[in-house]
């Protein structure tokens, strides 16, 4: 079966960094997109990585390794309206997109 | 821009009842979707339409319906509620087609049902 595998929670401190850590058994892939979520809010897209390599945007960046399955969330600087869910999502072979439970990131003063 | 736009943003439902959850955007998307968000879950595909007149079962599609008439509008029919689909409902809709490199889901700020 498919598969997207992320952290439930992580908690991270104002100013810092974090990693949020995705892993992926699907079949075939097509890309893989990260979005943020506030709680009760919709989601809403952050970055798309296809290629191997870092995508950098702001504070955020994405890195990808497909021979490894495996992606990772990278957010500078926390912010305390960082708190969110992050979303990771995959596109399989049929252009499907698979998703993840969700990372809940909890930010301290 | 108003972008996606969804209604209601909460129902409560009785087992048995009938609803309709409305979708429209504007922004000439030719992709609309259905998706529902459980608590620990990941978001499940319910439908998704490529264009007017055009609509397809995602992975979940057993208790409802659809209907795509228009490029903007996309609603989604619940007939005969149960509780297993108290859940939260989003809709998004993607614009796909040559020059595009990826599609960017925009959601609609979704809608919180619950069934008893």
């Amino acid at each position: 079966g498919q598969n997207i595998d992320q952290p439930t929670e992580m908690t991270a401190t104002e100013g810092a960094i974090v990693q949020i850590n995705c892993t992926y058994q699907t079949s075939g892939f097509n890309g893989l997109f990260w979005y943020q979520q506030h709680a009760g809010e919709a989601p809403t897209f952050l970055s798309y990585n296809v290629l191997d390599g870092l995508e950098e945007k702001g504070r955020f960046s994405s890195l990808l390794s497909r021979s490894k399955g495996y992606s990772y969330l990278l957010l500078k600087e926390l912010q305390m309206k960082d708190s969110a869910s992050y979303l990771c999502a995959v596109r399989d072979s049929n252009y499907q997109l698979i998703w993840g439970a969700g990372t809940k990131l909890i930010i301290k003063p | 821009n108003a972008g996606v736009t969804q209604t209601p943003k909460f129902r409560i439902l009785k087992i048995g009842q009938s609803m309709t959850l409305q979708c429209t955007q504007d922004m000439n998307h030719n992709y609309m979707y259905w998706y529902r968000q459980d608590p620990g879950m990941g978001l499940k595909l319910i439908y998704y339409s490529v264009g007017a007149g055009i609509t397809d079962k995602g992975e979940v599609p057993n208790g409802y319906n659809v209907s795509r008439s228009t490029t903007e509008d996309f609603p989604l029919r619940l007939e005969l509620a149960a509780p297993s689909q108290t859940s939260v409902y989003f809709c998004a809709s993607s614009y796909e087609g040559q020059g595009t490199r990826y599609e960017k889901l925009f959601f609609g700020s979704g809608t919180q049902l619950s069934v008893l």
